[in-house]
């Protein structure tokens, strides 16, 4: 089991580009999290989906975020247009029944810096 | 919706002693408790996990206690070891949350040789 994979693992752009943080999970989980994580707020869910539904996505910060799941082994979220505030470590997690609280299964993260 | 606080924030403590986290949660419907360990540069890893019917779990030199009365629960390292530091995440969810974690701030653990 190669774990859940995300790529890249550092992304450094310029203030008003668009990003795109991709993530694999993990084969037969079916649901998947993206948590954002910075120094002052810690680890943050920004959304979820549940067979490739986004189920929760009230911790998108703003609209420049959007999440998507073609299928069941990928997902990514994109942020247009950039800005330094966004600055941080961008986790993908996926999860086999998070209805039963089955564990969390993390991926090493995305280190994003805009200037 | 949930709020969990985890405390200290820093922990530093010499090879061989016990080290103690602790959180608390403010929703009472949360009943899955899980810790998370963090080295530098990789994702956080499930070390332990305690639901709601459980005081108290324990897989060898970890342990995790719960009070829900209190609304608090803890993790406890014993015989520390240099390669235990890393920061440690508490959390909670509820089973009315999908499965949605609200995580504490962390504590960074330094364990000194």
């Amino acid at each position: 089991d190669a774990g859940v994979i995300q790529s890249p693992r550092h992304e450094v752009t310029e203030m008003g580009q668009e990003v795109t943080l991709r993530c694999k999970p993990i084969s037969g989980h079916n649901s998947l999290f993206w948590y954002r994580q910075t120094m002052m707020r810690g680890l943050e869910l920004l959304i979820y989906f549940n067979n490739n539904v986004p189920i929760d996505d009230s911790g998108m910060p703003e609209d420049r975020f959007s999440a998507k799941m073609p299928n069941a082994s990928f997902s990514t979220l994109k942020i247009q247009p950039s800005e330094p505030r966004d600055s941080a470590v961008y986790f993908c997690a996926s999860s086999l029944r998070p209805e039963q609280n089955s564990p969390l299964h993390f991926g090493n993260g995305t280190r994003l810096t805009v200037t | 919706g949930e709020n969990v606080e985890q405390h200290p924030s820093t922990l530093s403590v010499q090879e061989g002693d016990s080290a103690v986290i602790k959180c608390t949660y403010s929703d009472s419907a949360s009943n899955y408790f899980p810790w998370y360990k963090q080295e530098l540069g990789k994702g956080p890893q499930l070390i332990i996990d305690i639901r709601s019917n459980v005081g108290e779990k324990k897989d060898q030199r970890i342990a995790v206690t719960l009070n829900k009365t209190a609304k608090h629960f803890s993790l406890h390292i014993t015989e520390t070891q240099p390669e235990d530091s890393a920061v440690y995440f508490c959390a909670a969810s509820s089973g009315t949350s999908y499965g949605k974690l609200t995580f504490g701030q962390g504590t960074i653990l330094t364990v000194h040789p």
